[in-house]
């Protein structure tokens, strides 16, 4: 356990419908990100925030996924009108701003019927 | 830009042999490597890192890795393997700024008793 708690782990879900998850990092750690990890892949960049400020979104973020970080503490992580091509492990990693080191929860699988 | 490259996607050993999982990185200038282990339903653990001090690093369970800048590697090493070692394993590279981690698409290593 590294700290790093995500809700739910699992998420089971229709095509169309809207799901947020949430990630509770260690509280020290000022900067936060999220990865998505499809099967039989590694972890890909999402999107990160340094306190409350969302610094950096990737490519892979469409306008139906949105983060927030209200206070610099807990993230949110929601995704609109759900497709099948969602459905992936959503992983949350914090860490200080000096530091190369993440620290990951153990995620949330999302499945999209 | 930076990228990682693992050279196996599947590595089978007997228990008690030498284990080496290989890794390539990519990177226009001096990057901070890892490794990661992700046993079935369980987060991603830090193996152990580099961050440019000894280019010989060592991390928990037994596992070692050396940093080969001529050779553009990474790879991990452990003398005995154990049934326990199991698992998919992820070589990273960090990047500057955002510190985002990129992920190789991993190395599942089955031990055999």
């Amino acid at each position: 356990d590294t700290g790093v708690s995500q809700d739910p782990r699992h998420k089971i879900t229709k095509r169309g419908q809207n799901v947020t998850f949430r990630c509770d990092p260690i509280s020290e750690h000022n900067r936060l990100y999220w990865y998505r990890q499809t099967l039989g892949q590694g972890p890909e960049f999402l999107t990160y925030f340094q306190n409350e400020a969302q610094l950096e979104k990737s490519r892979l973020l469409s306008d139906r996924f949105s983060a927030e970080r209200p206070k610099g503490s807990f993230s949110t992580l929601e995704i609109q009108r759900t497709e099948q091509g969602d459905s992936a492990m959503y992983l949350c990693a914090t860490t200080w701003s000096n530091s190369y080191e993440q620290y990951f929860g153990p995620g949330t699988r999302l499945t999209v019927t | 830009a930076q990228s990682v490259t693992q050279l196996d996607s599947h590595v089978s050993v007997s228990e008690g042999t030498p284990v080496l999982l290989r890794c390539n990185y990519s990177s226009s200038y001096s990057p901070s490597l890892f490794w990661y282990v992700q046993h079935p339903n369980k987060g991603l653990q830090l193996l152990l890192k580099y961050t440019s001090a000894a280019t010989l690093v060592k991390g928990i369970n037994g596992f070692e890795a050396e940093f080969k800048k001529s050779e553009t590697s990474f790879h991990l090493t452990k003398p005995s393997a154990h049934m326990s070692d199991a698992a998919e394993y992820f070589c990273v590279v960090s990047g500057t700024g955002r510190r985002a981690l990129t992920f190789g698409s991993g190395t599942r290593l089955q031990v055999q008793p």
